[in-house]
């Protein structure tokens, strides 16, 4: 069945510093693949997307690229800071077989705090 | 503001009681689905719904159940809940057509 790995967290980062948070994929077919986010104390937000390979998603400074040829798609960040702390999925979204509908698989989550 | 509002934000339940979580949405989506949301576990989905017929239910315990009245509102009905229960429930709507799905803020579930 389609999944999702992400990198086990924690992640504990300074202000400004660099981020990244892996994610790989299996599936059948050409999912579509997101980034959302969760505050805390709230529900996900989409972060970003993107929905065939070599796209890049982008929103709020964090990008990723949907690389088919290593099903990833890693978040990055250049400068991260304290308003990012927050737990990151990564999912896909793929057709449920004979339902017409679809679903999204995510990963675990990994959280991200950023120290001042 | 996400569109999706989800009541209670916090329930606190006994094992014999009966309640239910209720999901609205206002964004016109034909599709909304209910998650579970336990620690250090990925997001599990329970329940799909598009244009207020049931499409999946992935082998939720039927003290989970789930009615979708019409295309803007959602409800979980709990009965005798086990401790292990115990989890954030996310609901999300879309569009049937695969397009983002929006989530609400959830409701913080505590079986006691």
């Amino acid at each position: 069945g389609d999944s999702v790995t992400q990198m086990e967290g924690p992640v504990t980062l300074s202000e400004e510093a660099f981020l990244t948070i892996n994610c790989t994929y299996t599936a059948t077919g050409y999912p579509s693949l997101f980034w959302y986010v969760q505050y805390p104390g709230e529900g996900l937000q989409l972060l970003l997307k993107a929905t065939k390979a070599d796209d890049k998603g982008s929103n709020k400074g964090f990008e990723a690229t949907y690389r088919k040829e290593t099903t990833s798609f890693h978040l990055e960040k250049g400068s991260v800071q304290v308003s990012d702390s927050a737990v990151y999925f990564c999912a896909l979204r793929t057709l449920y077989s004979g339902a017409g509908s679809y679903q999204l698989t995510f990963g675990k989550g990994t959280k991200l705090s950023v120290i001042p | 503001e996400t569109g999706v509002t989800q009541t209670p934000r916090h329930l606190v339940m006994g094992m014999t009681n009966k309640k239910s979580l209720k999901c609205e949405q206002h964004l016109g989506h034909n599709a909304m689905y209910w998650y579970k949301q336990s620690a250090k576990k990925p997001l599990e989905l329970m329940f799909v719904y598009s244009l207020e017929e049931r499409v999946e239910n992935n082998s939720v315990p039927s003290r989970f159940s789930p009615e979708c009245p019409n295309s803007s509102h959602l409800f979980l009905h709990l009965h005798t809940l086990q401790p292990e229960d115990s989890a954030l429930y996310l609901c999300a709507s879309s569009q049937d057509d695969g397009s983002v799905a929006f989530f609400g803020q959830g409701t913080r579930l505590t079986v006691v």
